[in-house]
Parts: structure tokens; sequence; C-alpha cells
């Protein structure tokens, strides 16, 4: 089965940064997915992690360890769009193509 | 935008009753997936179509039957609903199968069973 975690909620200030947390235990490993989600609409992509280490991409950067099954989000220069819920999921074995999501957590960014 | 459209948005029905949600991929994509959101379980994964054939399925009850048309789009029939039923359905597709192909969401279907 797949055991996803990560916190429930966030709370962080305009313009600083904030860490969000996943840990995993997945029957396999074939990558790490991270989606932002406003309330009532659609996950939308941010990032792909599959090899160990960082993967930058404007104020979102994403981090993998495979050996410690963990992963973290990182925000930076956060604005008040940014609050919304975040959603690790993983992809598992290589022959099994469904995502298995985090609970989310809730970032709320205060002015 | 992300290129999938869901039909229709808001559906609201009563216990015992069946329902077809209705997912169009983005041009070129040949998977759909399908999620059920609800308040108290998260986004879960319920079945996986590539190009017209089931290729996984996930926490999907034996009510509830899926399928993929010749032409991609893809169905979700819920039957026998229930009050627990009610939540948003996700559908999302992708190009291919696995590796670092992204799943891009629909805008949803918010079910209201009751």
């Amino acid at each position: 089965g797949q055991n996803i975690d990560q916190p429930t909620e966030m709370t962080a200030t305009e313009g600083a940064i904030v860490q969000i947390n996943c840990t995993y235990q997945t029957s396999g490993f074939n990558g790490l997915f991270w989606y932002q989600q406003h309330a009532g609409e659609a996950p939308t992509f941010l990032s792909y992690n599959v090899l160990d280490g960082l993967e930058e991409k404007g104020r979102f950067s994403s981090f993998l360890s495979r050996s410690k099954g963990y992963s973290y989000l990182l925000l930076k220069e956060l604005q008040m769009k940014d609050s919304a819920s975040y959603l690790c999921a993983v992809r598992g074995a290589s022959n099994d193509y469904k995502l298995s999501f985090g609970a989310g957590t809730t970032v709320t960014v205060r002015a | 935008d992300s290129g999938v459209t869901q039909t229709p948005k808001h559906l609201i029905t009563a216990t015992g009753q069946r329902v077809t949600l209705r997912c169009s991929p983005r041009s070129g994509d040949l998977s759909v997936y399908w999620y059920q959101q609800s308040l108290d379980q998260g986004l879960q994964f319920l079945i996986h179509y590539y190009n017209g054939e089931e290729r996984a399925k996930g926490n999907i009850l034996e009510r509830f039957s899926a399928q993929q048309f010749p032409d991609l789009h893809s169905e979700l029939n819920l039957s026998s609903l229930e009050l627990g039923d009610s939540a948003l359905y996700f559908c999302a597709s992708s190009v291919g199968q696995g590796g670092n192909n992204e799943q891009f969401f629909g805008p949803g279907t918010r079910l209201t069973v009751l």
C-alpha cells in the first residue's frame, strides 16, 4: 500500500519562505509530484522529482531523497495568491500509473 | 485552463439514483484518470484508461464503472447513489502512462447526493 504524510496546515507571512515536508512509504517508487489546489478548483502541477536532489522552478523548488522516503516543497517570496492546498503525490511501481496523494497541506499567507 | 473539460459542473441528485459524469481529455492525450475528492478522504484514485483500455483500478466501488470511447473521451457512471458519494470528481489526462507524464486536471464535477 501507499502511505503519504504531510502536515495539515501551515501559516506564513507575505514575502517569507515556507517549506512543506512530505514523507512516503510506498510499494515501489516511480516519481513524486507536487500539485497546488485552490479551494474548489482543480489541482495544478508544480513539480516532478524522480532522482535525488533539488529541482528549481522560479519561486518554487522541490527536493527528493529516495533513501529517506522524503520530499519537500519550498515556496519563496510568498504572495497572497499562494494561499492554497499543496498536495504531495507518489507514483508507485513502473507499471502502476496512478498517483497516490497525501491529504494536502493548507498554506495560509498573511499580510 | 488545463484543456481538460468535464460536464456537468454541478450535479444534485437523490439517493438510489444513477448519474454519468463526462470527461474530454486534452487534445493528443491518450490517458484518462478519474479521482474522487471528499472532505474527509482527500484525493482518491478511482481508475485509469489508456487509449480505450483499462490500465489500473484504485478504490473504486462496484457501483461505479467507467469507460473510454474511441474518440478518447471518458464517462464515469455512478449508480445506487448513497449520501457518502457526495464529492468532487476530477478527471485528469496525460500524454502517456507513466514516468514524468504530468497529469492535467479538469475543473471537476461536484456531486451532491440528497
